[in-house]
């Protein structure tokens, strides 16, 4: 069975700063490994996704996430980020042979002024 | 192009009364999905569908929700007799995986809350 961590229920960071929110997920098979975005009263929105291929994905807004198979891992990072990126971010996996997604619990981004 | 459109965007009602909560799937999408959000359990998978057909209820409560897709541009997720522990958001999410995975894009949810 799948499934995904993500430890930091709440991330607080000054504006500027960089940040990493954490993803680790377990899974016995191949994985693909998405990063969404949930703003306020909002559904979610796809922020990058790992299917295959180049390990590092990026987003069109300056984020990126690394698939590291050795530590099962999915991290999302900043360099700098703006109040603007405050948010609630899921890491979710799913993997060849489903269309579910397994969603992590969320981290909450609150960036400060 | 229109996203997925949920119906209505907040729902208030009376322990006991049927809820039907109600979403358009992008056109041309194959899958739709349907998730509800709590504090307490995240974010939930409840049912999915593959060209109108049930793949995978497996996280449905219980008895009193049913879901439903008579067609490819329209699905109920219903509640019949609702609870206090049944307020949440429902989402509704839809794509395409033709070809293999695809991102799943999801609607504005519904705030459903039960007194």
């Amino acid at each position: 069975a799948q499934s995904v961590t993500q430890l930091d229920s709440q991330v607080p960071v000054f504006e500027e700063a960089p940040v990493e929110l954490r993803c680790n997920y377990s899974s016995s098979v191949s994985v693909y490994l998405f990063w969404y975005v949930q703003y306020p009263n909002q559904g979610l929105q796809l922020l990058l996704k790992y299917l295959s291929g180049s390990t590092l994905v990026e987003s069109i807004n300056g984020f990126e996430a690394e698939f590291n198979k050795s530590q099962t891992s999915f991290h999302l990072r900043k360099p700098s980020v703006h109040i603007s990126d405050t948010a609630e971010y899921f890491c979710a996996v799913s993997g060849p042979g489903t269309y579910k997604y397994i969603f992590g619990t969320g981290t909450r981004l609150k960036v400060l002024a | 192009d229109a996203g997925v459109i949920q119906s209505p965007r907040h729902e208030v009602t009376e322990m006991g009364q049927e809820v039907t909560l109600r979403c358009k799937p992008i056109s041309g999408h194959d899958y739709l999905f349907w998730y509800r959000q709590t504090m307490m359990r995240g974010l939930e998978l409840l049912i999915y569908f593959n060209n109108n057909v049930p793949i995978d209820d497996s996280g449905m409560p219980e008895d009193r929700f049913s879901a439903k897709m008579p067609n490819a541009s329209f699905s109920t997720l219903k509640i019949q007799p609702s609870e206090p522990r049944d307020s949440a958001v429902y989402f509704c999410a839809s794509s395409s995986h033709q070809g293999g995975p695809d991102t799943q894009y999801f609607g504005p949810g519904t705030r459903l809350t039960v007194l």
